[in-house]
């Protein structure tokens, strides 16, 4: 796979359930950081873990890093039909200068039904 | 809430002709960056900008694109001579101290 590739590629469930999202990258990576978008709308910054984080958390998000297999998780709880979004991971690798150029995935595209 | 702007929304130009796409980042932000996403595709860096010069670019960014940031506010695009394949959604981003990169809108670029 490519760096960045989040699982599945699509995601419905109903109102309430939790929904989880995976994301596989190859290289080392200094941070990750989980993106929504709206259709045919901006990217909006949702979380950010380090490379020496392995859990994060932020109200209904929650974000899991293992190094060691070069993947990460993210977890929303008590889903609302406006959680309805692609999701993507970017992941910013570990190099010598600023570093900061992101690489995206092909995203997880999450329908909550009401 | 400062937010990343950026200007038009959509462009339509003709193959060959010279656009400029524009940006006001966040204003005590000193990264920025430029990204497009091709309709159904992986969102792509194109170049990031710090101190007045490019830090980083892929290979995307060729001589056909340039960034400036002409005054105190507004961060540029231009791409010199349009292809069709330069369609894309195309996304102006800033970052401070920390390593979250806030996105703007977009503009949607579209190359008859």
């Amino acid at each position: 796979s490519q760096q960045g590739e989040e699982d599945p590629q699509a995601l419905s469930i109903q109102e309430g359930e939790n929904a989880t999202m995976n994301c596989s990258y190859k290289t080392s990576i200094n941070n990750l950081q989980w993106y929504r978008q709206n259709s045919g709308r901006g990217l909006v910054h949702l979380i950010l873990i380090r490379s020496n984080e392995r859990e994060k958390h932020s109200g209904r998000l929650r974000v899991t890093l293992d190094t060691s297999k070069k993947s990460s998780s993210l977890l929303i709880t008590a889903s609302r039909a406006a959680d309805t979004a692609s999701y993507f991971c970017a992941t910013a690798p570990i190099s010598s200068g600023s570093a900061r150029q992101l690489t995206f995935g092909s995203g997880t595209q999450l329908t909550v039904l009401p | 809430e400062p937010e990343v702007t950026q200007t038009p929304s959509h462009q339509v130009t003709q193959m060959g002709q010279e656009v400029i796409l524009r940006c006001v980042p966040i204003s005590n932000h000193l990264y920025f960056y430029w990204y497009r996403q091709i309709l159904g595709q992986k969102v792509e860096f194109l170049v990031s900008f710090y101190n007045n010069e490019i830090s980083e670019k892929s290979e995307i960014f060729d001589d056909q694109f340039s960034v400036e940031r002409p005054d105190g506010s507004n961060f540029t695009l231009k791409i010199r001579s349009t292809k069709l394949e330069d369609s894309a959604m195309y996304f102006c981003a800033s970052s401070g101290s920390g390593a979250e990169q806030y996105f703007g809108p977009g503009t949607r670029l579209t190359v008859t």
